[in-house]
């Protein structure tokens, strides 16, 4: 079974750039997760869709951070302008969501740093 | 409330020795603890979970301890090899959010 695929593994931008991230979860995967994990720290939940929907996004900054699944698939992030502190590895994770907390998979990540 | 805390921030450890990793959380709605094992350059990996129904849950060196009343539960890995070292994660959420709220973190070093 494939795992979690995300690209760009790496991406370097100057701050008020804008960056785009890929995430294709486990085939049959309907929840989708994106988090933010600064270095030293535990990954902290940006957004999760339950198939192409959004369940939460609480902590997800909207006024530059969108994110979107397509046909409850695959998904993108995208931050618009990013800032010094954007810099972190960004997280994609998905599970099968049924039956109250099957394991979160996670992707490799893409490792973002904002000059 | 949503703060799940967890200690030491590193730890090292001689080879075919005990690591033992503690989280403690306020929520009492939490009914699914995981235990997620991170490599450099790589994302978490699923290492084991278990629900408050259970005090404790095994598999290979791998155990993890649950004290319902205490609000706390910790990871021990039994004979620590090289290999496990790399950081660890506890993680706590409810059933029907699937929603995960992270520890910060332990990173451990088994000395050969």
């Amino acid at each position: 079974e494939a795992g979690v695929a995300q690209s760009p593994r790496y991406k370097i931008i100057e701050k008020r750039q804008s960056v785009a991230f890929w995430c294709n979860p486990i085939s049959g995967h309907a929840t989708l997760y994106w988090y933010q994990q600064i270095l030293g720290q535990g990954p902290k939940l940006l957004i999760q869709f339950q198939n192409n929907g959004v369940v939460d996004d609480s902590q997800l900054p909207k006024d530059r951070f969108s994110a979107e699944r397509l046909k409850g698939v695959d998904s993108t992030l995208k931050i618009q302008p990013a800032k010094l502190e954007d810099s972190a590895v960004y997280l994609c994770a998905s599970s099968s969501g049924t039956s109250g907390g099957l394991g979160q998979f996670f992707g490799p990540g893409t490792r973002l740093t904002v000059l | 409330q949503q703060q799940v805390k967890q200690s030491p921030q590193s730890l090292i450890v001689q080879k075919g020795g005990i690591s033992i990793i503690n989280c403690a959380y306020e929520n009492t709605a939490f009914d699914y603890f995981p235990w997620y094992q991170q490599f450099p350059g790589k994302g978490p990996a699923l290492l084991i979970a278990i629900r408050p129904d259970v005090s404790e849950k095994k598999e290979g060196r791998f155990t993890i301890s649950f004290n319902k009343s205490a609000k706390q539960f910790s990871l021990h890995i039994m004979d620590s090899q090289p290999g496990d070292s790399a950081t660890y994660f506890c993680a706590a959420s409810t059933s029907g959010t699937y929603k995960y709220i992270f520890g910060t973190g332990t990173r451990l070093k088994v000395l050969a």
